[in-house]
């Protein structure tokens, strides 16, 4: 069965970095989108990033761009979410999702367990 | 992009039947049929409820259904039950090849 393990979540400074990876198993790791998906204590999903089987294609949400950056590691069955710049509202769980089509599009079948992420000085 | 808007809580006892909309725009939920749902309890990760507006993923209940006028999408809960008590979530693939999710919607079993 799927399996989506994160890690990589703890306590950081605003303004510093982290970098949160996913170790995927149970499916061929390099025929399918991935995606980074966050909530914030309390509150909604908020989608973070996708990125396309083979790595070509990236996207972000719009208050994620120019500081996150997602990458996959498809001989290592590893995704990654290298987060710069970090803020006091960036603060949740990250979950990293398989996505059920190639190019992430179609919707997130299979989700980890999250990792809490926590900006605060 | 702005977050698909749904009711921020729907109620409903056993055995009743609940409908949760999730309204987007032209560039969303309008003009793609890559709209999913998700149910997620306390504490735990979401689960996939329904991919491409009204497909059911193995496993899912065939009491849980969704649909799509225009450019607002729609989950039904036929037949009620005490473990549907959950918060739901909508999203949708954007024009940008973007995602984005709804607002959530916390449905309460009476």
């Amino acid at each position: 069965q799927v399996q989506l393990e994160e890690s990589g979540g703890g306590v950081v400074q605003p303004g510093r970095s982290l970098r949160l990876s996913c170790e995927a198993s149970g499916f061929t790791f390099s025929n399918y989108g991935m995606h980074w998906v966050r909530q914030a204590p309390g509150k909604g999903l908020e989608w973070v990033a996708v990125i396309s089987y083979d790595g070509r294609e990236k996207y972000y949400g719009d208050s994620m761009k120019g500081r996150f950056t997602i990458s996959r590691d498809n001989s290592k069955n590893t995704l990654s979410l290298q987060m710069n710049s970090l803020r006091p509202d960036d603060t949740a769980v990250y979950y990293c999702a398989k996505d059920f089509v190639k190019d992430g599009a179609g919707g997130a079948d299979s989700w980890g367990q999250g990792t809490l992420v926590t900006v605060s000085s | 992009q702005s977050a698909l808007t749904q009711p921020a809580s729907v109620s409903g006892s056993p055995g009743q039947s609940i409908t949760i909309s999730c309204t987007g725009t032209s560039s969303d939920v309008g003009v793609f049929n890559y709209v999913s749902w998700y149910q997620q309890h306390p504490g735990k990760a979401p689960k996939f409820l329904i991919y491409e507006v009204s497909n059911r993923p193995s496993g899912v209940p065939d009491r849980f259904s969704g649909s799509k006028s225009g450019n607002t999408a729609s989950l039904t809960i036929s037949g009620l039950q005490a473990e549907d008590e959950a918060d739901y979530y909508c999203s949708s693939y954007t024009s940008s090849s973007t995602q984005v999710f709804g607002t959530g919607t916390k449905v309460t079993v009476l």
